[in-house]
């Protein structure tokens, strides 16, 4: 039972381009959330997500960034126009329904220089 | 007020003894559980233990243990025999409103743990 998968693991971008990331959930996992890590802090919550619903994204900055986690396939951190800011961890963990715990993918490191 | 707090930035201590993580929290929720998560240097996150708000005993998961005093509303990481493995960036974290749909988990700061011969 492979756990939560998170590709790509490291990424680059050049300011103004737009970044995908990508997070498969744990087999029989229905709830994927996504965090960020900047560094040497802690994780903050930035969205959690049902299949085909947003449940909640009060951590999400309202501009250049977007969510989806649709019926079929991975779920999606888009992050349009980046800047030097965006740098950090991010984040996907999955948990079935009703669960208490999380289990938490490898993360992707993107870098926007 | 911060939700989750964790004064020591960094702890040292010596292979095979034991050493206490501090971690407090913040909520009016009657129903919470809370987490510790080791980092350690290759970046994954590596849950270790839960309490929740409702268990009569403190958790306990091999060397791992959680000195959990709801009064004080503190949830410290207790590891007995600490190893050279165990030097890790240390997260506790908090769920609240178990019973609700709300489900996402507040993290603290974290404490840097280093293991020395």
């Amino acid at each position: 039972n492979a756990g939560v998968m998170q590709n790509p693991r490291h990424l680059v971008r050049r300011r103004g381009q737009e970044a995908r990331l990508r997070c498969s959930p744990m087999k029989g996992h229905s709830h994927v959330y996504w965090y960020r890590q900047l560094p040497e802090e802690g994780l903050k919550f930035m969205v959690y997500l049902q299949k085909e619903n947003i449940i909640d994204e009060s951590g999400m900055p309202k501009e250049r960034f977007s969510a989806e986690f649709p019926k079929e396939g991975p779920s999606i951190l888009r992050i349009q126009q980046v800047v030097r800011g965006d740098s950090a961890a991010y984040f996907c963990a999955s948990s079935p329904e009703g669960a208490q715990g999380y289990t938490f993918g490898s993360g992707t490191r993107l870098t926007v220089v | 007020a911060q939700k989750i707090t964790q004064t020591q930035p960094g702890m040292f201590v010596q292979e095979k003894e034991a050493v206490t993580l501090d971690c407090t929290y913040d909520t009016s929720d009657p129903s919470y559980g809370l987490f510790w998560y080791k980092q350690p240097s290759s970046g994954e996150m590596i849950f270790l233990i839960y309490q929740g708000s409702y268990d009569q005993q403190n958790a306990t998961e091999g060397r791992y243990s959680l000195n959990f005093q709801k009064a004080r509303k503190s949830a410290n990481l207790v590891i007995s025999a600490s190893q050279l493995g165990d030097s890790a960036m240390y997260f506790c974290a908090m769920r609240e409103d178990l019973t609700g749909t709300a489900s996402k988990l507040t993290f603290g700061t974290g404490t840097r743990l280093q293991v020395t011969l």
